[in-house]
Order: structure tokens, then sequence, then C-alpha cells
């Protein structure tokens, strides 16, 4: 069974631009969420989809914005970026909100 | 306010003795934790969970210990490999499972294990 994907595995931007990332999930999974690692912060939450539609949502400013796919396949969207929003972007799946969750390997993303 | 905190940033121990990894957490509404391995490069993977109504869970190496008036919970692997090298992150939710939905992590605990 294959695992999550997230592409790319690496970006590099600018400050001001926008970035999208992708996530596919284990297949039949049908919820997807989305994480920020940095060293000083750790692991923190992004927003979680599930079956399109956006169930919950973590503490970050609109920059931050997700959306779902009927193939269950998500994407991340930061707008306007900040020299902050250097991270690990994380994405995980699960079948639902009661088990636990399958973490991809990351997008790593620095901005200059 | 950091809910859970995992206050070693990181810990060395030697190959085949124990390690311990401390986590303790004060929201009281959190009813269900978790813990996950990371190797650099690499996402988080599930290592061992325990729900409020144990106090001990144990699979293969790794035991988790629950003490629920301290708020505080505890990680021992024994023997220690070279493998365990790694960071551990301490999760907790407060719903049973590990969803995200209200699940918070620690900032994580660098385990080197030395030969």
């Amino acid at each position: 069974k294959a695992g999550v994907t997230q592409t790319p595995r690496y970006l590099i931007k600018t400050r001001g631009q926008q970035v999208t990332l992708s996530c596919s999930p284990i297949s039949g999974h049908r919820s997807v969420s989305w994480y920020q690692q940095t060293p000083g912060q750790g692991l923190q939450f992004l927003f979680e989809y599930f079956s399109e539609t956006q169930r919950n949502k973590g503490n970050f400013p609109g920059r931050f914005s997700g959306r779902q796919f009927s193939n269950s396949r998500s994407e991340m969207n930061v707008s306007t970026l900040e020299l902050g929003d250097s991270a690990l972007y994380l994405c995980a799946s699960n079948r639902d909100s009661y088990n636990e969750q399958f973490f991809g390997p990351g997008t790593r993303l620095t901005v200059l | 306010d950091q809910q859970v905190k995992q206050n070693s940033p990181s810990l060395s121990v030697q190959e085949g003795r124990i390690s311990i990894l401390n986590c303790d957490y004060t929201n009281s509404m959190f009813d269900y934790f978790l813990w996950y391995k990371k190797y650099p490069a690499e996402g988080p993977t599930f290592l061992i969970s325990i729900s409020s109504i144990k106090d001990k869970n144990e699979d293969g190496r790794f035991t988790v210990f629950l003490n629920k008036s301290a708020k505080h919970l505890s990680l021992h692997i024994v023997p220690s490999q070279p493998g365990d090298s790694a960071v551990y992150f301490c999760a907790a939710s407060p719903y049973s499972g590990g969803g995200a939905d209200g699940l918070t992590f620690g900032k994580g605990t660098h385990l080197i294990i030395q030969p």
C-alpha cells in the first residue's frame, strides 16, 4: 500500500510570492491534515479536510488556505510569503478522526 | 500557552540502556496520548498510544506510562538501539483515537543513542 506522498519535496520562494503544496493520501483515507514544523514551535496544526470540507482549523492567518478534491488529494496554499513561513510542511491522512494518522515526508519550504 | 511540553530538547543514552522520554500536559480535557518518532527527511511515524483509562501500555521494547494526577506521561525504550536515534514527539487529544481534531504536539525530544 503506497504511503502519503507530498510534492514538491523542496521549494525556494521569495517574500511576497505564493506557493501551492500538494498531498496525496493513502488510498481509502478520507481525512487529510496539514501541519507546520519549525525548530522553535514544533508541530503545529494548520487544518483538516474531510470529504472536501474543512473540518478543523488551527491558529494560522488567512494567508494559509487549503482545499481537498473528490479523490481526497489535498492542496495547501500560502499567499504573500513571509520569512517566518520557512518550515517543513507535513501532510497526514487517516480514514476518519478516530484513527492514528500517517504522515508524508513533508515539503521543505524556504522563503528568502 | 503550550499545552503539551517536552522539556528536554535532547537526550543522550548509551546503547543497551533504558531511554526515558518525558512529556507534561496542562489541559485536563486530554483523553488520549500518542508518541510519534521522526527521522530526518521523513514524516513522523506513529509509535505507541495510551488512553486515559489506562496507566500503562506496552509494545515490544516500548512502554508508555500515564500519570493523570500529575498530568505526566513517559516513554520507556528498553533496551535502546542505534536505530532508535530520532526525534520523538508527544501528542495529546481530547478525543479517543489519534485523528487531527484537537491533536496537540509537543516540540519534540531528540534522542541520541551512543554506541
